[in-house]
């Protein structure tokens, strides 16, 4: 079993909509949580960090996290087409703070 | 630009040659990660610097990759004898680790893509 369940996409949304990006995760030691964004061909860009369970905001960008289910989620407001890109879903532990555990990531198209 | 940065973008070689990438990390960040990506996957963690100290090798790592941080400022991954399934994006990350709850967020450069004929 994968450390870290990502939904596979793609997603294709129209432009306005709320995009909604999950994982799950099977390590309990997992205690800090990272959103990245991707465009095809470039290097992860970091979109939200969170070591809490709740929800964080940041602009059009909710991370939700629920450390009893060990699940996060990603929510996008108000989508735009340059929203379109791959999300990848991250973890890590403090005990093992050097190194992050990904998912797979989820497409997303937003059509203008 | 003062993010990470990584050189070569692309390199393309045959089976069997040695490459050599570079990083230069975000010029305050005291740790640098080395990850590999490939097609459709998440960056899969490969080593990470402590200043120039090299802590943790993962087992992806095979004798064949070696990693430096000379002075604890750059860093270089090199790949000898080159195979197929060397063919990936190696991506370099930096972050700036301090106490507890804090410093955990790594910073991506744009990733090296290694092709292997």
């Amino acid at each position: 079993q994968k450390e870290v369940e990502q939904d596979p996409g793609p997603l294709s949304v129209p432009e306005g909509a709320i995009v909604s990006l999950n994982c799950t995760y099977s390590n309990s030691a997992f205690q800090y949580f990272m959103w990245y964004r991707q465009y095809s061909r470039k290097g992860p860009e970091l979109l939200m960090y969170t070591y809490s369970s709740g929800n964080k905001e940041d602009g059009r960008f909710t991370a939700q996290v629920d450390k009893s289910s060990k699940y996060i989620s990603l929510f996008i407001r108000d989508s735009q087409p340059s929203d379109s890109a791959t999300y990848l879903c991250s973890q890590g532990s403090w005990s093992n703070d050097y190194k992050l555990s990904f998912g797979a990531g989820t497409t997303v198209t937003v059509r203008a | 630009d003062t993010g990470v940065s990584q050189d070569p973008r692309h390199k393309i070689t045959k089976r069997g040659q040695n490459v050599t990438f570079r990083c230069d990390p975000i010029s305050e960040h005291n740790r640098l990660y080395w990850y590999r990506q490939t097609l459709g996957q998440g960056p899969e963690f490969l080593t990470y610097f402590q200043n120039e100290a090299q802590l943790e090798k993962s087992r992806l790592l095979s004798d064949r990759f070696s990693a430096e941080r000379p002075k604890g400022s750059f860093s270089t991954l090199e790949i000898q004898r080159t195979e197929q399934g060397d063919s990936a994006m190696y991506l370099c990350a930096s972050s700036l680790a301090q106490g507890s709850g804090r410093g955990r967020e790594q910073y991506f450069g744009p990733g090296t893509r290694l092709t292997v004929t």
